[in-house]
């Protein structure tokens, strides 16, 4: 399987939106709605910010929202904060319990 | 829930190591658990992952016949034992809880880091 494709970076100021996008295939993305969204930062472990393309875990701002159409889902974080710095990388299964991870995306808060 | 692991270090090409991750505040032997690593600089890649029960078990083509996957229910605990290492085997290896109810990631450890190099 190949990597989920992902912008390198987007960025926005604060309280800005931004949209990042993760383009899959008709196997993976677009087969089933088992896309989640995970956030990292420097040095530290990821952790899930969406599951199921768009719900979210207990705990996860209203601000981190997901959807999805056809092979591309994304992930829009509403009123930028500067804690929201970070990489993020969307994931999708793909069948016979097996996923993939996309490219990763930089979102830097200007 | 908690995660720890444990077992990372630096090891020569062809060398083993094994890997452990200790698990606490949930009932371990009811979820799936999987290892996941990130080379330094790179993105995440599932390496392997185990049924609650131990009977399922998966591994990325990359390691499939150098990694085995096992766990201990009555201990908690999840191994990765990692054979015939190769330099592109360096990354932090992350255990991570697999969702009860969906194809996802819900709890990761801190990470430990494996360094494969002469």
């Amino acid at each position: 399987q190949s990597a989920l494709t992902q912008p390198r970076s987007v960025s926005g100021s604060p309280g800005q939106s931004v949209t990042i996008s993760c383009t899959g295939t008709s196997s993976d993305v677009g087969a089933y709605n088992y896309v989640s969204w995970f956030q990292q930062h420097p040095g530290k472990a990821p952790k899930l910010m969406i599951y199921d393309v768009t719900k979210r875990p207990s705990g996860v701002p209203d601000r981190f929202s997901g959807s999805k159409s056809g092979n591309t889902a994304s992930l829009t974080i509403s009123g930028l904060q500067d804690e929201d710095e970070a990489d993020y990388y969307c994931c999708s299964y793909a069948g016979s319990y097996t996923g993939v991870f996309g490219t990763g995306t930089k979102v830097t808060v200007l | 829930v908690q995660l720890v692991e444990s077992g990372g270090g630096l090891v020569k090409p062809g060398g083993s190591l094994r890997l452990s991750c200790a698990a606490s505040g949930f009932t371990f032997s009811d979820y799936y658990m999987t290892w996941i690593r990130q080379a330094p600089g790179k993105g995440l890649e599932r390496v392997s992952y185990i049924s609650s029960s131990g009977t399922y078990t998966y591994y990325s083509d990359s390691v499939k016949g150098r990694f085995t996957i096992s766990r201990d229910n009555v201990k908690n605990s999840l191994y990765l034992q990692m054979n015939s290492l190769r330099p592109e085997d360096t990354a932090v290896y992350y255990c991570a809880r697999v969702h009860a109810s969906s194809y996802s990631f819900d709890y990761w450890g801190q990470g430990t880091l494996v360094t494969v190099s002469t």
